[in-house]
């Protein structure tokens, strides 16, 4: 396993401004995923960072609202931007092993817009 | 119709109480199935974590995959108040790249 620390646990924020969320890993790990969990739903995943290049997004979600970087294998960031009150939800980073088939994760980034 | 059904409950149970929560899933490719229990207001924490078909047990905890019927089952024996959280399943037909999740199962645990 893994230990996983987010950046802020949670924020306030105004419509139209952008924030950015970062994953902190204890260890290098293969993969890291980013998810949102809305109000009273499951995790729908965003997109897979990848290291050293642009991040695969899922259907639904784009790059210009949810930029990601992941410099290295125990870092990433995801951005929120221009936001609106719809983007109100829990970010969640995770991650996986190669040698492993399962994910785990941070503790997530309660967000609201106002 | 969703790849995993997962019922949403609530489901209430008193303490001691033996606890199943269960999903059906239709993509006969899933190998991997694994479930996570997430507090209020944390991330999602793996619970189990079996493949293929069989039983897998952990102290309290038994999970159960029967592919031939699409079907797996977590069970909590001696349920405790501290079990009250919202259970998630979730599949992956062969690697972590590839998780489908449940849409959760809230449970309390009543002393």
């Amino acid at each position: 396993s893994a230990v996983i620390s987010q950046k802020p646990s949670r924020d306030i924020c105004q419509r139209g401004t952008s924030l950015t969320i970062q994953c902190q890993v204890d260890s290098q790990v293969t993969m890291m995923f980013w998810y949102r969990q809305q109000p009273g739903q499951s995790l729908t995943l965003i997109a897979t960072a990848n290291q050293g290049s642009e991040a695969t997004y899922e259907s639904g979600f784009v790059i210009d609202k949810f930029p990601i970087s992941r410099p290295n294998l125990t870092f990433s960031t995801l951005t929120v931007s221009n936001m609106s009150p719809e983007d109100s939800s829990i970010y969640l980073c995770s991650v996986g092993f190669s040698s492993q088939e399962t994910q785990y994760f941070g503790p997530g980034t309660r967000l609201l817009v106002l | 119709q969703k790849e995993v059904e997962q019922d949403p409950g609530p489901l209430s149970v008193p303490e001691g109480a033996i606890v199943s929560l269960n999903c059906t899933y239709s993509n006969s490719a899933f190998q991997y199935f694994m479930w996570y229990r997430q507090y209020s207001r944390k991330g999602p924490e793996l619970l189990m974590y079996t493949y293929s078909s069989g039983n897998k047990e952990d102290g309290r905890f038994t999970a159960q995959v029967d592919k031939s019927s699409k079907y797996i089952s977590l069970f909590i024996r001696d349920s405790q108040p501290s079990d009250s959280a919202t259970y998630l399943c979730a599949m992956s037909p062969t690697s972590a790249r590839q998780l489908t999740f449940g849409s959760g199962t809230q449970l309390t645990v009543l002393p």
